[in-house]
């Protein structure tokens, strides 16, 4: 059963315009969500993060919104460049205790292809 | 943000073989992490270590092992390399800041096995 879903496989839209990229999670103990930015044969770059006890982060460009009763997620672009295309992944983090320590474990969506038209 | 490197980026290696994929990271990060993603699928996690000489195995059942001997350092080896070990395998390291523990992760290493 997956928790966490990213049910767009891609997404085009045009240089300028605004992208918008979803994610639903299912799991309620998720209190941490992430966004990375991949590219072909390289490691995921972390983009922008958001804490369950916000609803709105914005950095830049980037803005992600967490709607918690809705389990829902979104990342928007504005404005859209051609650089931004690329694999977006959305992660989602509960803690994890182990050896006396805790750490965010992360589950992560399927991706969402992004092609930015020039 | 973290620097993490991993060293080879691509390997193409036959039947048998043992490897060794190498992870180091600078920021002093307690906690590192091994992850395996194959194409158009979303990344599983294979190991982790919250310290020096601490490891655990992840969600996804994998063949390989690793060690931390040091806290810079996660090396991932497999003892007999095969054509279902073809995937890319990705390190990660974090710190717990601030209440959140944010990931962040190496180049990756592309492993084809023949």
């Amino acid at each position: 059963d997956q928790q966490v879903k990213q049910n767009s496989p891609s997404l085009s839209v045009q240089e300028g315009r605004i992208s918008i990229l979803n994610c639903d999670y299912t799991n309620s103990m998720f209190d941490y969500f992430l966004w990375y930015k991949k590219y072909p044969a390289e490691g995921p770059t972390f983009l922008i993060s958001i804490s369950s006890i916000k609803d709105k982060n914005e950095d830049g460009r980037f803005t992600v919104f967490l709607n918690k009763s809705a389990k829902h997620l979104s990342l928007h672009i504005v404005p859209s460049q051609p650089g931004d295309s690329a694999v977006y992944f959305c992660a989602a983090s509960d803690w994890v205790n182990a050896g006396g320590t805790s750490y965010g474990k992360l589950t992560f969506g399927q991706g969402t292809i992004l092609t930015v038209h020039p | 943000e973290a620097d993490i490197y991993q060293t080879p980026r691509y390997l193409v290696i036959g039947t048998g073989k043992k490897i060794t994929l190498e992870c180091s990271q600078t920021m002093g990060h307690d906690k590192m992490y091994w992850y395996q993603q194959d194409p158009g699928m979303e990344l599983h996690l294979i190991h982790y270590s919250y310290g020096v000489n601490s490891t655990e195995k992840g969600d996804l059942s994998s063949e390989s092992t690793v060690s931390r001997i040091r806290t810079e350092h996660f090396p991932l080896t497999l003892e007999s390399a095969r054509p279902s070990h073809t995937s890319q395998y990705l390190c990660a390291s974090s710190e717990i800041s601030g209440g959140t523990d944010t990931q962040y992760f190496g180049p990756g290493t592309r492993l084809t096995v023949l």
